[in-house]
Parts: C-alpha cells; structure tokens; sequence
C-alpha cells in the first residue's frame, strides 16, 4: 500500500526566499517519488522525481527535492521564491509494485508568493 | 508534438445521467490513466490502460467504466451521476504502464459539474 502526506496545506513566502514543501510518504515497496506543480487553470506538470539513483534530485525552475529513507520524506526546496512560483504542489508517490502502476496524490500545497 | 488533449473542456450534466469523456494520448504513448480531482483535494486513480487492456482500477464503483481504442485513444464513462462526481477529471499517458522510469503527462483535464 501506498500513501502521501504532505503537510502544510498552506505555505506563504515572500519573493526571493525559500521555499519548503514538505512530504512523507508510505510504501510496501521501493517507491518512486515525485512532484507535480498544477497552475490555475491548466495541467499537472512534473517538477522532479526520484527512482533510485540519487537520493537528491534537482528538477525543473530551480526545484530540488531530497529522498530520505530513514524520515520515510521527500521534501520540495528552492532557494529563492519567484512571483511565478505561486501554483498548486503535489507530491505523489508509486509503490512499484508487481501490476501496481497507479500514482497516489497527496492532498496540495497551495503556495502564494507576496511581492 | 501534441501534449494530450482531453474533450469536453467543460459539461454540465443532471443527476442520473450519463457522460462519456475522451482523451487523446501524446503520440507513441499506449498507456492511458485516468483520475478524479475533487475540488481542494488531489487527484485519485480510476483506471489504467496499457495495450487496450485495463491493467489498474482504484476505489471507485461501478458506475465508472473505460476503454481503450487501437489507436490508443481512451474513453471514461460514468453511469447515474450523483452530485459527488463532480470534479475535474484527468488523462495522463505514457510510454508504457510501468511508472519507476516512465512519466506520466498530464492533459489539461475535463471540468464536470452534476447538478
């Protein structure tokens, strides 16, 4: 089974700080993680993901994540807000099992980025 | 090259009845999944098709059905709508079924409302 939490519902920060989303997640088998980014209004996109190579992931628009076994996390950072960065964040975990294909959400991050 | 692309945008239905949506999958994809998004939550699996057959089906009743065409495409159709089944409704493809290696693209997804 399978299971994401993420957990602040709600991250506010000002432009040019960082920026942490925060995740843990659940797995009977050796997961891949990953995080998707959704704007008003249009798709999902993949930020970045891990699938067992390097536990420190760098993705896309300045977005790394770290896998952490041990913390059972898979927290999202940059460096420095960007007023586009505003956006809906979801982390979403596969469990790779055998026949299992199906990505579990967890519930959002919505981040809002003040000037 | 075309991302996937999902139709309606939009639609309005009345409890009791039945809708069909369609997904058109990145060219090269044979694996289609499909998802609801609830207002404020993230979305949940329904179904996974690779090769015209299903190969994944999440916690939904039976009202919910989809096919896969020989071209891929896919349909997602639900019988006796109740207000609860108003949602976004998201297609993604891939290459393949498996996810440890194989992004998922996400189309800009199917706005239900049941009134």
């Amino acid at each position: 089974a399978q299971s994401v939490t993420q957990l602040d519902s709600h991250v506010s920060v000002s432009e040019g700080t960082p920026v942490l989303l925060r995740c843990n997640y659940s797995s009977s088998y050796s997961p891949s993680l990953f995080w998707y980014v959704q704007h008003p209004n249009k798709g999902l996109q993949l930020l970045l993901k891990y699938t067992s190579a390097a536990t420190l992931v760098k993705g896309i628009n300045g977005f790394e994540a770290e896998f952490k076994k041990s913390e059972t996390s898979f927290h999202l950072t940059k460096p420095s807000a960007h007023m586009s960065d505003a956006a809906e964040y979801f982390c979403v975990v596969s469990d790779n099992a055998p026949n299992d294909y199906k990505l579990s959400f967890g519930a959002g991050t919505t981040v809002t980025v003040r000037a | 090259d075309a991302g996937v692309t999902q139709s309606p945008t939009h639609l309005i239905k009345t409890r009791g009845q039945h809708v069909t949506l369609r997904c058109s999958p990145i060219s090269g994809h044979k694996s289609v999944s499909w998802y609801q998004q609830v207002l404020g939550q993230g979305p949940q699996f329904i179904f996974q098709y690779y090769e015209k057959e299903e190969r994944g089906r999440g916690n939904f009743p039976d009202r919910f059905s989809a096919r896969q065409f020989p071209n891929y495409s896919s349909e997602l159709n639900v019988n006796a709508l109740l207000l609860g089944d108003s949602a976004l409704y998201l297609c993604a493809s891939s290459l393949v079924a498996q996810t440890r290696y194989n992004e998922q693209f996400f189309g800009p997804g199917t706005r239900l409302t049941v009134l």
